[in-house]
C-alpha cells in the first residue's frame, strides 16, 4: 500500500491562529513530496515541495511555511492564520525519479 | 516555463452523450501530460497519463485523451456519459527536472444531466 494520511481532515480556526496539517505516507521511501492548495474558482497552487529530509522549496512566498522532519512526515504550518489561508489543502507523494502524483483526500481549512 | 489551459471552466451534457473537456499546453521540452478527476471533497485520482509512445491514451471509467503534438493538445472525451461522471476534472503538465511537480489548469466541472 502506498497511502497517503491527511490530519485534521477539517479545521476551523480564528483568524490570528497558528497552524499545523500533516501528511504521513506509507509503503515507499524517500518520495517526493508536495503541498498544494485549491481555492474556490482558482485551481490547484502549488505550495511547497521537498525531496528530501529538510528539503524544503517554496512555490510562492506567503503566510505558510512546510517542514520535513523525517522521510515520509510533511507537515504545514502557519503562525498567525489569514483570511486568504483558507482553502483545500492536498498532499501528495511521486517517487523519486519520473512518476505521476498521487495525492491525499485532503484538509479543508476555514479561516473565520 | 510549462503551463495548461482547461478552455470551459463548466461542461454539461447528458448522460448517453460525448464527453470533451479541452486542454491545452505549454512546454519547451516534450510533455508528460495527465488528466486528474476530483469528486467533492476528495483528492485528486489519476485518470490517465501520456509520457512516451502512444499518442491516444486510454484510462479508468472508460476516458481517454488523444496527445496531439502540433496542436499543443491533450483533450479528454469519452463516448458515452454517465451520471457517475459528474467531477471536477484537471489537466497537468509534468515541469521539467527531477522534482517531478505537476502544473495544473484551473479545472472544469462537468455536470451530467438525466
Amino acid at each position: 500500500s502506498q497511502t497517503i494520511h491527511q490530519w485534521p481532515a477539517t479545521l476551523v480556526q480564528p483568524v490570528g491562529s497558528p497552524l499545523s496539517l500533516e501528511c504521513t505516507v506509507e509503503g515507499t521511501s524517500n518520495p517526493n513530496l508536495y503541498w498544494y492548495r485549491q481555492a474556490a474558482g482558482r485551481g490547484l497552487q502549488l505550495l511547497f515541495y521537498s525531496v528530501g529530509i529538510g528539503q524544503i522549496s517554496s512555490e510562492v512566498p506567503q503566510n505558510l511555511s512546510a517542514s520535513r522532519p523525517q522521510d515520509r512526515q510533511f507537515i504545514l504550518s502557519s503562525k498567525k492564520l489569514l483570511l486568504s489561508d483558507s482553502g483545500f489543502y492536498l498532499c501528495a507523494r511521486s517517487p523519486a525519479g519520473a512518476g505521476e502524483l498521487f495525492f491525499g483526500e485532503g484538509s479543508r481549512l476555514t479561516v473565520l | 516555463a510549462q503551463s495548461v489551459t482547461q478552455l470551459g471552466s463548466h461542461v454539461s451534457v447528458s448522460e448517453g452523450a460525448l464527453v470533451l473537456l479541452r486542454c491545452n499546453y505549454s512546454s519547451s521540452v516534450p510533455p508528460y501530460l495527465f488528466w486528474y478527476v476530483q469528486y467533492p471533497n476528495q483528492g485528486l485520482q489519476l485518470l490517465l497519463k501520456y509520457t512516451t509512445g502512444a499518442t491516444l491514451v486510454k484510462g479508468i471509467n472508460g476516458f481517454e485523451a488523444e496527445f496531439k503534438k502540433s496542436e499543443t493538445s491533450f483533450h479528454l472525451t469519452k463516448p458515452s456519459a454517465h451520471m457517475s461522471d459528474a467531477a471536477e476534472y484537471f489537466c497537468a503538465v509534468m515541469d521539467g527536472g527531477a522534482t517531478n511537480k505537476l502544473i495544473f489548469g484551473t479545472g472544469t466541472l462537468l455536470a451530467v444531466q438525466p
